[in-house]
């Protein structure tokens, strides 16, 4: 099973800083690699797929990069609204995994 | 309009079964893959089922031999038998088009299993 871990957990933020969360494969797996977005009481989001192709609907402050073990999930400009959990997903085999979850809260 | 709703949520008790649907609008289910996906509450989200458009299905080890995913093509709809419910299946159980990334979610289902 492919684990991906990651980092931080947590993380409280002023709007219009830039926020960085990191995803981590226990092995490679390419690009297969997709970020969402949790709000409180929803269901989550697509914000990024294949690590870096941005998603129609999506605002552009939010940008994923990285391939292999290590991807990043940008946040240029945070806003009051971006606050949520933030999931990472791998792709490249079974079983499909999620990251732990990255928790923004916006002070 | 893609849309996916959930239903067959609810209370049961310990080793009963239950089913869920997902019912789609938008697109068609037997040509997609589809997925269900569950969160724990308070938790994070676990993949639990995939079925392939050509009919193929995957389960995560934690419901292998207890839950069935399956479709109904005249329906449009997606469903999940679950069998043998356990408390740590206690959670949202969420639809999902699957096409490697999951681009469209449903409302999400609770099912709370508890004596």
């Amino acid at each position: 099973e492919i684990v991906l871990t990651q980092s931080p957990d947590f993380q409280s933020v002023t709007p219009k800083e830039k926020v960085t969360i990191t995803c981590r494969a226990s092995q490679s797996i390419g690009d297969s690699l997709h970020w969402y977005q949790q709000k409180p009481d929803q269901s989550p989001k697509l914000l990024i797929k294949y690590a870096s192709q941005s998603i129609s609907g999506v605002p552009s402050r939010f940008s994923g990069s990285g391939s292999g073990t290590d991807f990043t999930l940008t946040i240029n400009s945070l806003e009051a609204e971006d606050a949520a959990a933030y999931y990472c997903h791998q792709s490249s085999s079974f079983p499909i995994t999620f990251g732990q979850g990255t928790r923004l809260e916006i002070k | 309009e893609v849309q996916l709703v959930e239903s067959g949520g609810g209370l049961i008790q310990p080793g009963g079964s239950l089913r869920l649907s997902c019912a789609a609008s938008g697109f068609t289910v037997s040509s997609n893959y589809m997925s269900w996906v569950r969160q724990a509450p308070g938790k994070g989200l676990e993949w639990v089922s995939v079925i392939y458009s050509g009919g193929n299905t995957y389960y995560a080890d934690s419901v292998k031999g207890r839950f069935t995913i399956s479709r109904d093509n005249s329906k449009n709809t997606l469903y999940l038998q679950m069998n043998s419910l356990r408390a740590e299946d206690t959670a949202v159980y969420y639809c999902a088009r699957a096409w490697g990334n999951f681009d469209y979610w449903g409302q999400g289902t609770l099912v709370t299993v508890s004596s």
